[in-house]
Protein backbone atom coordinates (compact mmCIF):
# COMPACT_ATOMS: atom_id res chain seq x y z
CA UNK A 1 0.00 0.00 0.00
CA UNK A 2 0.90 3.62 -0.53
CA UNK A 3 3.44 5.16 2.57
CA UNK A 4 4.23 8.62 3.16
CA UNK A 5 6.33 10.40 4.79
CA UNK A 6 6.19 14.00 5.97
CA UNK A 7 8.74 16.12 7.50
CA UNK A 8 9.30 18.58 9.44
CA UNK A 9 7.43 17.34 12.20
CA UNK A 10 7.82 20.93 13.62
CA UNK A 11 8.91 24.18 11.93
CA UNK A 12 8.83 27.49 13.66
CA UNK A 13 9.09 30.92 11.42
CA UNK A 14 9.44 34.26 11.92
CA UNK A 15 6.38 36.37 10.66
CA UNK A 16 6.92 37.37 7.03
CA UNK A 17 9.38 34.45 6.07
CA UNK A 18 8.54 31.39 4.00
CA UNK A 19 7.36 27.80 5.10
CA UNK A 20 8.24 24.60 3.16
CA UNK A 21 6.56 21.50 4.14
CA UNK A 22 8.02 18.55 2.45
CA UNK A 23 6.23 15.19 1.46
CA UNK A 24 7.48 12.10 -0.37
CA UNK A 25 5.53 8.87 -1.03
CA UNK A 26 5.72 5.34 -2.54
CA UNK A 27 2.99 4.45 -4.84
CA UNK A 28 3.48 5.54 -8.51
CA UNK A 29 -0.19 4.75 -8.88
CA UNK A 30 -0.80 8.29 -6.73
CA UNK A 31 -2.23 11.01 -8.59
CA UNK A 32 -3.80 13.94 -6.52
CA UNK A 33 -2.15 15.08 -3.72
CA UNK A 34 -4.11 17.45 -1.24
CA UNK A 35 -2.73 19.50 1.49
CA UNK A 36 -5.12 20.33 4.89
CA UNK A 37 -4.85 23.13 7.62
CA UNK A 38 -6.32 21.93 10.74
CA UNK A 39 -6.21 23.98 13.46
CA UNK A 40 -6.48 23.17 16.99
CA UNK A 41 -9.93 21.01 17.92
CA UNK A 42 -11.37 21.25 14.51
CA UNK A 43 -11.31 19.25 11.25
CA UNK A 44 -8.51 19.39 8.55
CA UNK A 45 -9.58 22.32 5.93
CA UNK A 46 -8.70 21.90 2.16
CA UNK A 47 -5.95 24.45 1.44
CA UNK A 48 -4.78 23.36 -1.87
CA UNK A 49 -4.59 20.27 -4.26
CA UNK A 50 -2.48 19.35 -7.37
CA UNK A 51 -3.02 16.22 -9.80
CA UNK A 52 -0.60 14.30 -11.18
CA UNK A 53 -0.56 15.93 -14.74
CA UNK A 54 0.22 19.51 -13.46
CA UNK A 55 3.76 20.27 -11.55
CA UNK A 56 3.13 23.36 -9.89
CA UNK A 57 -0.32 25.21 -8.48
CA UNK A 58 -0.42 28.26 -6.63
CA UNK A 59 -3.14 30.04 -4.76
CA UNK A 60 -1.87 33.59 -3.36
CA UNK A 61 0.22 33.00 -0.54
CA UNK A 62 -0.12 29.34 -0.80
CA UNK A 63 1.98 26.98 -3.29
CA UNK A 64 2.20 23.59 -4.29
CA UNK A 65 5.04 21.41 -6.56
CA UNK A 66 5.07 17.97 -7.42
CA UNK A 67 7.88 15.59 -8.90
CA UNK A 68 6.69 12.48 -10.20
CA UNK A 69 9.92 11.42 -11.02
CA UNK A 70 10.67 11.52 -7.57
CA UNK A 71 7.91 10.98 -5.91
CA UNK A 72 7.89 14.02 -3.59
CA UNK A 73 5.72 17.07 -3.44
CA UNK A 74 5.48 20.09 -1.47
CA UNK A 75 3.68 22.89 0.22
CA UNK A 76 5.34 26.61 0.08
CA UNK A 77 3.35 29.48 2.20
CA UNK A 78 5.31 32.52 1.68
CA UNK A 79 4.96 35.60 3.48
CA UNK A 80 3.47 33.96 6.45
CA UNK A 81 1.20 35.38 8.98
CA UNK A 82 0.70 34.14 12.61
CA UNK A 83 -2.97 33.05 11.72
CA UNK A 84 -0.90 30.90 9.12
CA UNK A 85 0.34 28.71 12.60
CA UNK A 86 -1.51 25.05 12.52
CA UNK A 87 -0.96 21.73 11.77
CA UNK A 88 -0.85 21.08 8.16
CA UNK A 89 -1.39 17.37 6.50
CA UNK A 90 -0.27 16.41 3.05
CA UNK A 91 -2.17 13.02 1.25
CA UNK A 92 -2.01 10.90 -1.58
CA UNK A 93 -4.40 9.03 -3.38
CA UNK A 94 -4.58 7.07 -6.42
CA UNK A 95 -8.09 7.58 -6.67
CA UNK A 96 -9.45 3.82 -5.80
CA UNK A 97 -12.54 4.04 -3.58
CA UNK A 98 -11.61 7.68 -2.79
CA UNK A 99 -8.83 6.68 0.10
CA UNK A 100 -6.27 9.32 1.30
CA UNK A 101 -3.29 8.12 2.77
CA UNK A 102 -2.21 11.06 4.77
CA UNK A 103 1.01 12.16 6.57
CA UNK A 104 2.02 12.40 9.99
CA UNK A 105 1.40 16.07 10.30
CA UNK A 106 3.48 19.47 10.86
CA UNK A 107 2.78 21.90 13.01
CA UNK A 108 3.73 25.53 11.93
CA UNK A 109 4.18 28.03 14.22
CA UNK A 110 4.70 31.36 12.55
CA UNK A 111 6.25 33.76 15.18
CA UNK A 112 4.74 37.85 15.05
CA UNK B 1 -16.61 25.19 -0.76
CA UNK B 2 -18.58 21.82 -0.01
CA UNK B 3 -19.54 21.73 3.39
CA UNK B 4 -19.62 19.06 6.15
CA UNK B 5 -21.32 18.94 9.47
CA UNK B 6 -20.48 16.40 12.60
CA UNK B 7 -22.64 16.45 15.54
CA UNK B 8 -22.59 16.34 18.29
CA UNK B 9 -19.39 18.61 18.69
CA UNK B 10 -18.45 16.73 21.56
CA UNK B 11 -20.37 14.50 24.08
CA UNK B 12 -18.94 12.85 27.40
CA UNK B 13 -20.94 9.41 28.40
CA UNK B 14 -20.45 6.69 31.01
CA UNK B 15 -18.51 3.50 30.22
CA UNK B 16 -20.72 0.74 28.71
CA UNK B 17 -23.35 3.28 27.35
CA UNK B 18 -23.39 4.15 23.30
CA UNK B 19 -22.78 7.10 21.40
CA UNK B 20 -23.94 7.88 17.78
CA UNK B 21 -22.02 10.54 15.61
CA UNK B 22 -23.67 11.87 12.54
CA UNK B 23 -22.26 13.23 9.72
CA UNK B 24 -24.08 15.51 7.37
CA UNK B 25 -22.58 16.54 3.76
CA UNK B 26 -25.00 19.81 3.44
CA UNK B 27 -24.58 21.19 0.17
CA UNK B 28 -23.69 18.25 -2.16
CA UNK B 29 -24.27 14.27 -2.34
CA UNK B 30 -21.82 12.34 -0.96
CA UNK B 31 -21.75 8.92 -2.57
CA UNK B 32 -18.80 8.03 -0.22
CA UNK B 33 -17.99 9.12 3.46
CA UNK B 34 -15.09 8.20 5.37
CA UNK B 35 -14.73 7.99 9.46
CA UNK B 36 -11.16 8.87 11.10
CA UNK B 37 -10.05 8.90 14.37
CA UNK B 38 -7.37 11.01 16.04
CA UNK B 39 -5.15 11.13 18.72
CA UNK B 40 -3.64 14.11 20.34
CA UNK B 41 -1.02 15.10 18.12
CA UNK B 42 -1.19 12.14 15.85
CA UNK B 43 -2.27 11.64 12.00
CA UNK B 44 -5.37 10.64 10.91
CA UNK B 45 -6.45 6.97 10.97
CA UNK B 46 -9.05 5.81 8.58
CA UNK B 47 -11.31 3.70 10.74
CA UNK B 48 -13.45 2.72 7.67
CA UNK B 49 -15.54 3.94 4.36
CA UNK B 50 -18.71 3.77 3.48
CA UNK B 51 -20.74 4.12 0.49
CA UNK B 52 -24.51 4.84 0.35
CA UNK B 53 -26.21 2.01 0.90
CA UNK B 54 -24.02 -0.59 1.13
CA UNK B 55 -22.33 -1.87 3.95
CA UNK B 56 -18.87 0.08 5.03
CA UNK B 57 -15.41 -1.35 4.46
CA UNK B 58 -13.77 -1.66 7.74
CA UNK B 59 -9.60 -1.04 8.18
CA UNK B 60 -7.87 -3.63 9.73
CA UNK B 61 -7.69 -3.55 13.01
CA UNK B 62 -11.01 -1.86 13.55
CA UNK B 63 -13.79 -3.68 15.58
CA UNK B 64 -17.32 -3.78 13.02
CA UNK B 65 -19.39 -4.60 16.10
CA UNK B 66 -17.43 -2.02 17.73
CA UNK B 67 -17.64 0.91 15.64
CA UNK B 68 -21.67 0.52 13.44
CA UNK B 69 -21.11 2.77 10.11
CA UNK B 70 -24.77 3.55 8.32
CA UNK B 71 -24.68 5.70 5.15
CA UNK B 72 -28.49 5.40 4.52
CA UNK B 73 -28.46 8.68 2.17
CA UNK B 74 -26.43 10.93 -0.06
CA UNK B 75 -26.08 13.41 3.17
CA UNK B 76 -26.13 11.36 6.03
CA UNK B 77 -23.68 9.05 7.70
CA UNK B 78 -23.74 7.99 11.51
CA UNK B 79 -21.03 6.51 13.33
CA UNK B 80 -22.22 4.46 16.88
CA UNK B 81 -19.72 3.59 19.31
CA UNK B 82 -21.40 0.71 21.24
CA UNK B 83 -20.58 -0.18 24.66
CA UNK B 84 -17.82 2.56 24.61
CA UNK B 85 -14.98 2.90 27.21
CA UNK B 86 -12.45 4.66 28.37
CA UNK B 87 -9.70 3.92 25.72
CA UNK B 88 -12.33 4.88 23.01
CA UNK B 89 -12.45 8.56 23.92
CA UNK B 90 -11.02 9.97 20.86
CA UNK B 91 -11.69 12.46 18.26
CA UNK B 92 -13.48 11.30 15.07
CA UNK B 93 -13.37 13.00 12.28
CA UNK B 94 -15.77 12.50 9.40
CA UNK B 95 -14.82 13.33 5.31
CA UNK B 96 -17.43 13.33 2.28
CA UNK B 97 -16.31 12.66 -1.31
CA UNK B 98 -19.16 13.79 -4.36
CA UNK B 99 -19.43 12.10 -7.42
CA UNK B 100 -17.41 9.01 -8.54
CA UNK B 101 -14.70 10.74 -10.89
CA UNK B 102 -14.21 13.53 -8.11
CA UNK B 103 -11.18 14.01 -5.89
CA UNK B 104 -11.61 16.45 -3.26
CA UNK B 105 -13.16 14.68 0.26
CA UNK B 106 -14.21 17.77 2.41
CA UNK B 107 -13.65 17.24 6.42
CA UNK B 108 -16.64 17.93 8.73
CA UNK B 109 -15.32 19.85 12.07
CA UNK B 110 -14.86 16.64 13.95
CA UNK B 111 -16.42 14.95 17.76
CA UNK B 112 -14.47 14.84 20.69
CA UNK B 113 -15.46 11.60 22.54
CA UNK B 114 -14.97 11.20 26.27
CA UNK B 115 -15.65 8.20 27.81
CA UNK B 116 -16.06 8.29 31.94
Amino acid sequence: GENVEQHPSTLSVQEGDSAVIKCTYSDSASNYFPWYKQELGKGPQLIIDIRSNVGEKKDQRIAVTLNKTAKHFSLHITETQPEDSAVYFCAASNMVGNQFYFGTGTSLTVIP
Amino acid sequence: GAVVSQHPSWVICKSGTSVKIECRSLDFQATTMFWYRQFPKQSLMLMATSNEGSKATYEQGVEKDKFLINHASLTLSTLTVTSAHPEDSSFYICSAAGTSGTYEQYFGPGTRLTVT
